[in-house]
């Protein structure tokens, strides 16, 4: 039962164009939703989060849009540089259960010159 | 830098031993750390919750008595796979959050191959 999904196993972007990762959940009992970047045989790279009360959270070129009522959420690079090329995941935290976290399946980002 | 970090990187085991994988904190303490596993080219799955001081939480379906965890301090959390076998090859990471924010690092992941 995959409780959070990216239904996008890859996205192919031309450099200086915005890139859209998206990310459908099913459970409503997450507090936190966070994006990471990951290279292959490296660990997680936190991006950025926003809680479950908020519907946008900005950072650089790095934006995250919350959709509670459809349960998705997005993540906006703009513009988009090549070496943003990497999978990127998105996570959820459940309500009170501290750092655990639960992963989509990710989506494999690659910026063309 | 780093704040969380894992060692070995990598490491190659024979069928039937075990081997052990250690995940610090660095420059905080981690009451609670979380280890995961991933397969190539798919997601990462919790596999169980670390905590300092008593016993881990298994996540359903991992084998408590296969993936040994010991938090014995609030820097360190160890996994040990034992009796491993070539379907335990893969990807091992943890991750443990820092501060009232809770902001949740990984380590840099190691990547276990049994021959």
């Amino acid at each position: 039962d995959q409780q959070v999904k990216q239904n996008s196993p890859s996205l192919s972007v031309q450099e200086g164009r915005i890139s859209i990762l998206n990310c459908d959940y099913t459970n409503s009992m997450f507090d936190y939703f966070l994006w990471y970047k990951k290279y292959p045989a490296e660990g997680p790279t936190f991006l950025i989060s926003i809680s479950s009360i908020k519907d946008k959270n900005e950072d650089g070129r790095f934006t995250v849009f919350l959709n509670k009522s459809a349960k998705h959420l997005s993540l906006h690079i703009v513009p988009s540089q090549p070496g943003d090329s990497a999978v990127y995941f998105c996570a959820a935290r459940p309500y009170n259960q501290g750092g655990k976290l639960i992963f989509g399946q990710g989506t494999e980002l690659s910026v063309k010159p | 830098g780093a704040v969380v970090s894992q060692h070995p990187s990598r490491v190659i085991c024979k069928s039937g031993t075990s081997v052990k994988i250690e995940c610090r904190s660095l420059d905080f303490q981690a009451t609670t750390m979380f280890w995961y596993r991933q397969f190539p080219k798919q997601s990462l799955m919790l596999m169980a919750t670390s905590n300092e001081g008593s016993k881990a939480t298994y996540e359903q379906g991992v084998e408590k008595d296969k993936f040994l965890i010991n938090h014995a301090s609030l820097t360190l959390s160890t996994l040990t796979v034992t009796s491993a076998h070539p379907e335990d090859s893969s990807f091992y990471i943890c991750s443990a959050g820092q501060g009232a924010g809770n902001t949740i690092y990984f380590g840099e992941g190691s990547w276990l191959t049994v021959v």
